[in-house]
């Protein structure tokens, strides 16, 4: 089945210490998101791309960055995680970009910061 | 700016009865999407079902339909007979060049 995988499941790192999550799609989506999930509140999104064309949120921090290597894979990297940036990481598809498109979500990755 | 508000932080319903969650939005735009997405605890979020603002009849998607009142900038989401695996937290979203979430609604079903 078609479908958006993200790995690991949930991810320990120490705070400071660099972390990468990653995404993976079978869709042949065009679009791919980050959003970040805190506990009980709605996901924000973090940036997105759109093909090779990387466009950032403009309050999301300097600290998260992300590479989109090919169609199929995107990563987000947080650089120096600090406590407050413990929460679900979501990823997401879609074909296009614009309001009618419907985003296909991955189960997510729980990142815990010691 | 647009913003979702889902007043309903949580419900709760019988297997086989029906409920209502309420979702309201605040746009200046005539054309757009709105989205109503389930979250099962620790599975990903999939869609339920999705409006497009400029058709007038409300969308339904097996036990699953929506009021849709533009005017009023009002979504609610009906679940019909409702089964133990709707047990979810609901998020109203909007969308037109990105999806604007509201705070969500823990559902719970009871036997």
């Amino acid at each position: 089945d078609a479908m958006v995988i993200q790995n690991p499941r949930y991810q320990v790192t120490q705070f400071g210490k660099p972390v990468t999550l990653s995404c993976s799609q079978t869709l042949n989506h065009n679009v791919m998101y980050w959003y970040q999930q805190k506990s009980s509140q709605a996901p924000k999104l973090l940036f997105h791309y759109y093909d090779k064309d990387f466009n950032n949120e403009a309050d999301t921090p300097d600290n998260f960055q992300s590479r989109r290597p090919n169609t199929s894979f995107c990563f987000l990297d947080i650089r120096s995680p600090g406590l407050g940036d413990a929460a679900m990481y979501l990823c997401a598809t879609s074909r296009d970009f614009g309001g009618q498109e419907t985003q296909y979500f991955g189960p997510g990755t729980r990142l815990l910061v010691l | 700016a647009q913003t979702v508000t889902q007043s309903q932080p949580e419900m709760s319903v019988q297997e086989a009865e029906t409920v209502t969650l309420s979702c309201t939005y605040d746009t200046s735009e005539s054309d757009y999407y709105l989205f109503w997405y389930k979250q099962p605890p620790s599975r990903q979020m999939i869609l339920v079902i999705r409006q497009e603002a400029y058709k007038q009849q409300n969308a339904t998607e097996n036990r699953f339909s929506v009021n849709f009142q533009k005017a009023a900038k009002s979504f609610s989401l009906k679940i019909s007979d409702s089964q133990l695996g709707d047990a979810a937290m609901y998020f109203c979203a909007y969308n037109t060049d990105k999806l604007i979430f509201g705070t969500g609604t823990r559902l719970q079903v009871f036997p």
